[in-house]
């Protein structure tokens, strides 16, 4: 299985909305529903923003949203604050049992 | 509140076995949820290794599969990842998590609880 596919970097000023897409095929990403979203601050455990394409876990941001078109995914940030520097990756069940991450985005606020 | 604690060594010799334990706390490792390994090469990012259920079932990453082995010890509420014939490129930073199944049901599968991680170097 490879990799999800994501931008190396993607960066903005403070108050602008960002969005991270994440590809990958018909056997992850664009056949399931599946697709969840991790923020991983330097030295930090990945921590969970979005599961189910779109949904927030109780104590995240309304500032982040996910959704899903095909076999691509995005991750929008809105509002940016320099708390959002991190890196961000997707990941997505497949129909093997299996599970497969993005290739990391690395998120700069100007 | 479930938490998650990797140990285990953090120098391993080339083609040795690295082996690691994680416990888990504030939460039965025979609910049914399952329990998984991710590791993460320095500077690079996530790579999912497997995951087991309390019974003993597991799933692997196919390019890991031939090497890795899983186990729970439910005595100990623990689980744990053994990987053969390591080289430098298994060094990296070791998570566990679970990947939470409410009734039994998994979807949307995600993973909700991580531990801090622990690096292992992979070197004589």
């Amino acid at each position: 299985q490879s990799a999800l596919t994501q931008p190396a970097s993607v960066s903005g000023s403070p108050g602008q909305s960002i969005s991270i897409s994440c590809t990958g095929t018909t056997s992850d990403v664009g056949g399931y529903n599946y697709v969840s979203w991790y923020q991983q601050h330097p030295g930090k455990a990945p921590k969970l923003m979005i599961y189910g394409v779109s949904n927030r876990p109780s104590g995240v941001s309304n500032r982040f949203s996910g959704s899903k078109s095909g076999n691509t995914a995005s991750l929008t940030i809105s509002g940016l604050q320099a708390e959002d520097e991190a890196d961000y990756y997707c990941s997505s069940y497949t129909g093997s049992s299996t599970y497969v991450f993005g290739t990391g985005t690395k998120v700069t606020v100007l | 509140q479930v938490q998650l604690q990797e140990s285990g060594p953090g120098l391993v010799s080339p083609s040795g076995t690295l082996s690691l334990t994680c416990a888990v706390s504030g939460g039965a490792i025979s609910s049914r949820d399952w329990w998984n390994w991710v590791r993460q090469p320095p500077g690079r990012g996530l790579e999912w290794i497997g995951e087991i259920y309390h019974s003993g079932s597991t799933n692997y990453n196919p390019s890991l599969k031939s090497r890795v082995t899983m186990s729970v010890d439910k005595s100990k509420n623990q689980f744990s990842l053994k990987l053969s014939s390591v080289t430098a490129a298994d060094t990296a930073v070791y998570y566990c998590a679970r990947i939470y199944c409410p009734d039994g049901v998994c979807s949307p599968y995600y993973f909700d609880y991580w531990g801090q991680g622990t690096l292992v170097t992979v070197s004589s």
